[in-house]
């Protein structure tokens, strides 16, 4: 059973334009989510989270959205620039307990086109 | 830069063999986890530790054994590898307990033939 979904598993944008990756759960008890990026040949590096208690969290050219009624959140690049160009993932934290344990979706890659 | 590294970063084994990668952190992080990465199936947790001897299974745990004997160093073996456990290891860390924020090493690309 895939609690974190990412069903599109990958975009091409413009450079310049807004890129919008999409991802959806199925935990109605989630309440962190968390978006890494990957590049080829490196591991994920953390970009940005969101709690429940917020519906929008900004930092720079990335914000991350999340509608709990619809258990879905979506990550917004703009503007979106060739070295965004990667593999992103969303993930939340799954099991009882204080042990950091994540849940990470299938990931989109994601093409920025110069 | 979260002070890991990983060991070896590629390797070719033959089905059957026993495998060992290693991960090692420098910032005396308690919580350390071992991931692999698929195509389809995004990262899938395989154990996790919470301190020196305390660990405990993930989502994708057959097959794999794990020990950490001290806080810098968490190890996976894979008894007897199967073509199945060709994949992309990752080892992560929090930097604070129970914070969900982790950071990832740089990868073991792991071929069993």
């Amino acid at each position: 059973d895939q609690q974190v979904k990412q069903n599109s598993p990958s975009l091409s944008v413009q450079e310049g334009r807004i890129s919008i990756l999409n991802c959806d759960y199925t935990n109605s008890m989630f309440d962190y989510f968390l978006w890494y990026k990957k590049y080829p040949a490196e591991g994920p590096t953390f970009l940005i989270s969101i709690s429940s208690i917020k519906d929008k969290n900004e930092d720079g050219r990335f914000t991350v959205f999340l509608n709990k009624s619809a258990k879905h959140l979506s990550l917004h690049i703009v503007p979106s620039q060739p070295g965004d160009s990667a593999v992103y993932f969303c993930a939340a934290p799954g099991g009882f307990g204080n042990t950091g344990k994540l849940i990470f979706g299938q990931g989109t890659t994601l093409q920025v086109k110069p | 830069d979260a002070g890991i590294t990983q060991s070896p970063r590629h390797k070719v084994t033959e089905t059957g063999t026993p495998v060992t990668l290693r991960c090692h952190q420098t910032e005396n992080h308690r919580y350390m986890y071992w991931y692999r990465q698929d195509p389809g199936h995004g990262l899938r947790l395989i154990h996790y530790s919470y301190g020196v001897k305390d660990t405990d299974k993930g989502e994708v745990s057959d097959g794999y054994s794990v020990s950490r004997s001290k806080t810098e160093d968490f190890l996976l073996t894979l008894e007897s590898a199967t073509s199945s456990q060709t994949s992309v290891y990752f080892c992560a860390i929090s930097r604070t307990s129970g914070l969900h924020e982790q950071y990832f090493g740089p990868g073991t690309r792991l071929t069993v033939t």
